[in-house]
């Protein structure tokens, strides 16, 4: 089945520091969305992106839906220990189903 | 407003068991959908609803059968529980240009 690829697949990073991951895929997109799932919880929406070249903020976090449709990333900003988790990217094709990316897993050293 | 809810959270099955995972929503969403993760797989679709009686086959769709009898309710059933089903499965319905809404998973072990 289809699938994005999301890199990278974990990352170990000091409280503090920035977060940067992407996806990419070889279809186009009209919808991309970034969630976070916290242990033992679902996924959670942060921020969704309708328009090629669009840049959103969420507090610290910020993503982009790339130029080409086929790519999307998500930057966190000074991260905090609140920021573990597991995040997915998703797509839409307009049809009312998501195709997710295989997630990347934040932990963050305080 | 509990948005999407499963039930149960956790089971234990042995190998050849069945059982049914509910999953029930107040949001008067149309559209209905059962994953199931597993480590370094993402999120990977099993079945999914677009309306009161409706079903369809996602991805993964061998070895579990649903049901959507009434728009709120939308059930997954294991008939003959297998160990490769031991995984975390998620329910969401459809918000609109916010995707989904998930519910908070089961856990799922088969033994």
């Amino acid at each position: 089945g289809q699938q994005l690829n999301q890199s990278p697949q974990s990352m170990f990073i000091q409280e503090g520091e920035d977060v940067s991951m992407n996806c990419t895929s070889s279809s186009i997109f009209n919808t991309w969305l970034w969630y976070k799932q916290d242990p033992g919880e679902g996924p959670v929406l942060l921020i969704a992106l309708y328009k090629a070249g669009e840049l959103t903020s969420n507090g610290r976090l910020t993503a982009q839906f790339g130029i080409t449709r086929k790519d999307s990333f998500l930057n966190i900003s000074a991260s905090i220990p609140s920021d573990v988790g597991i995040y997915f990217c998703a797509g839409s094709q307009g049809a009312q189903k998501l195709v997710f990316g295989q997630g990347t897993r934040l932990t963050i050293n305080p | 407003n509990a948005g999407v809810t499963q039930t149960p959270k956790f089971r234990v099955l042995k190998t050849g068991q069945s059982m049914t995972l509910l999953c029930a929503q107040d949001m008067n969403h149309e559209y209905m959908y059962w994953y199931r993760q597993d480590p370094g797989m993402g999120l990977r679709l099993i079945h999914y609803s677009v309306g009161e009686g409706t079903t369809a086959k996602g991805e993964v769709p061998d070895g579990y059968n649903v049901s959507r009898l009434k728009k709120q309710n939308f059930l997954l059933g294991l008939e003959s529980a297998a160990p490769s089903q031991t995984s975390v499965y998620f329910c969401a319905s459809w918000t609109g240009l916010h995707g989904y809404t998930f519910g908070s998973g089961t856990r799922l072990t088969v033994v």
